[in-house]
């Protein structure tokens, strides 16, 4: 019920493709599913985040996809580019101070 | 990262040693959190605090403990260190509830 599952654990992308990295959660009593984006040596930093109450939210090359009734979420990277590759985590939170994190996945965009 | 400086950087513990983990935030944020990264893990969280004083246990809390007893400092204690506690341990602040989580850059520890 806490678990939050990402998939894939790691994806090859073209530069200029499209890289898509989903989440599945249990618990309806989510309320906020942000987004991380971590490099290599570097602790985790916020790209997107979206609530329940909208299905998508877009922020430059970053969107999240939600579908609050099949309980998954999606980042999808529009354009991707070398500098995107990272591992990305997203995240689930029911109280607005203790997160959920997926099992991440590292991003490779090929230049 | 800025606001959060985890020191130090990287440490080599034999097993039984102990040592503290130190984080410092200038950001004057209630909460502070302490997680562990495992290849293929994620982050799963250690302890937290919701201020100074008040600090309560996350998903993994066996081996380590925590203090607050100020804003600005929140240190992650280990006892005896065992080579499961190998990993990186992230400090993270945050305003409030509808705030993000901010990441320090982690202390990489390895125990042998």
């Amino acid at each position: 019920q806490q678990q939050v599952k990402q998939s894939p654990q790691s994806l090859i992308v073209q530069k200029g493709g499209i890289s898509i990295i989903n989440c599945a959660y249990e618990n309806t009593a989510f309320d906020y599913f942000p987004w991380y984006q971590q490099f290599p040596g570097k602790g985790p930093a916020l790209l997107i985040a979206i609530r329940p109450d909208v299905s998508e939210k877009k922020e430059g090359r970053f969107t999240i996809s939600f579908n609050k009734s099949a309980k998954q979420f999606s980042l999808h990277i529009m354009d991707s580019q070398p500098g995107d590759s990272a591992t990305y985590f997203c995240a689930a939170s029911k109280d607005g101070y203790k997160y959920i994190f997926g099992t991440g996945t590292r991003l490779k965009v090929l230049a | 990262n800025a606001g959060v400086t985890q020191t130090p950087k990287f440490r080599i513990l034999k097993i039984g040693q102990s040592m503290t983990l130190q984080c410092t935030q200038d950001m004057n944020h209630n909460y502070m959190y302490w997680y562990r990264q495992d290849p293929g893990m994620g982050l799963k969280l250690i302890y937290y605090s919701v201020g100074a004083g008040i600090t309560d246990k996350g998903e993994v809390p066996n081996g380590y403990n925590v203090s607050r007893s100020t804003t600005e400092d929140f240190p992650l204690r280990l006892e005896l260190a065992a080579p499961s506690q190998t990993s990186v341990y992230f400090c993270a602040i945050k305003e409030g509830l509808s705030s993000p989580l901010h990441f320090g850059n982690g202390t990489r520890l390895t125990v042998t």
